[in-house]
């Protein structure tokens, strides 16, 4: 099975511009979660998509948006771009068969680097 | 507020040593509890991960161990080898919530 793929892999972007990442889930993973990875915070979870919904949010402004598609691939948008959003944006989906919680598959993120 | 304390933030063993990565969370609800490692330029790759039904699991070199009681868990890695050098997240939830994850641990195994 392929893994989780993500594009574009690197892109730079000036303050004020926006961006649109994309996210291919694992076949038949119906969950996608995007996170932020910076050297000083860490892996911030952004949101979840499960079944087309916004199920989980962080505490991120509403610059960051996504949406998931029925095929379960998503796109995750950031509008009026900062520098601070420079950062490796990461995808991750879960199968989901039932409430339990279940493993995430990481793809290998999207670098944005905000000029 | 959901959180989960991983320590050290960097360590350097040498290779053949045990090195120990512990993590504490504060929310006894979370029943999941996956670690991750990732080199650089590559995503989080799922490394192991446990329940609290058990209190140790062991997969390859790499062993979780487990203490519910004192909500913490570690990582173990026998027999560490140049290979394994990276950065290492525990993470924990449960249910449909989100990953919390720790602050991640750069390791490094010297030859």
């Amino acid at each position: 099975k392929a893994g989780v793929t993500q594009t574009p892999r690197y892109l730079i972007k000036t303050r004020g511009q926006q961006v649109t990442l994309s996210c291919s889930p694992i076949s038949g993973h119906r969950s996608v979660s995007w996170y932020q990875q910076t050297p000083g915070q860490g892996l911030q979870f952004l949101f979840e998509y499960f079944s087309e919904t916004q199920r989980n949010k962080g505490n991120f402004p509403g610059r960051f948006s996504g949406r998931q598609f029925s095929n379960s691939r998503s796109e995750m948008n950031v509008s009026t771009l900062e520098l601070g959003d420079s950062a490796l944006y990461l995808c991750a989906s879960s199968l989901v068969v039932g409430p339990g919680s279940e493993t995430q598959y990481f793809g290998p993120g999207t670098r944005l680097l905000v000029l | 507020q959901q959180q989960v304390k991983q320590s050290p933030q960097s360590l350097i063993v040498q290779k053949g040593g045990i090195p120990i990565i512990n993590c504490a969370y504060e929310n006894t609800a979370f029943d999941y509890f996956p670690w991750y490692q990732q080199f650089p330029g590559k995503g989080p790759a799922l490394l192991i991960a446990i329940r609290p039904d058990v209190s140790e699991k062991k997969e390859g070199r790499f062993t979780i161990s487990f203490n519910k009681s004192a909500k913490q868990f570690s990582l173990h890695i026998m027999d560490s080898q140049p290979g394994d050098s990276a950065t290492y997240f525990c993470a924990a939830n449960f249910g449909n919530e989100k990953l919390t994850f720790g602050t991640g641990t750069r390791l490094t195994i010297i030859p």
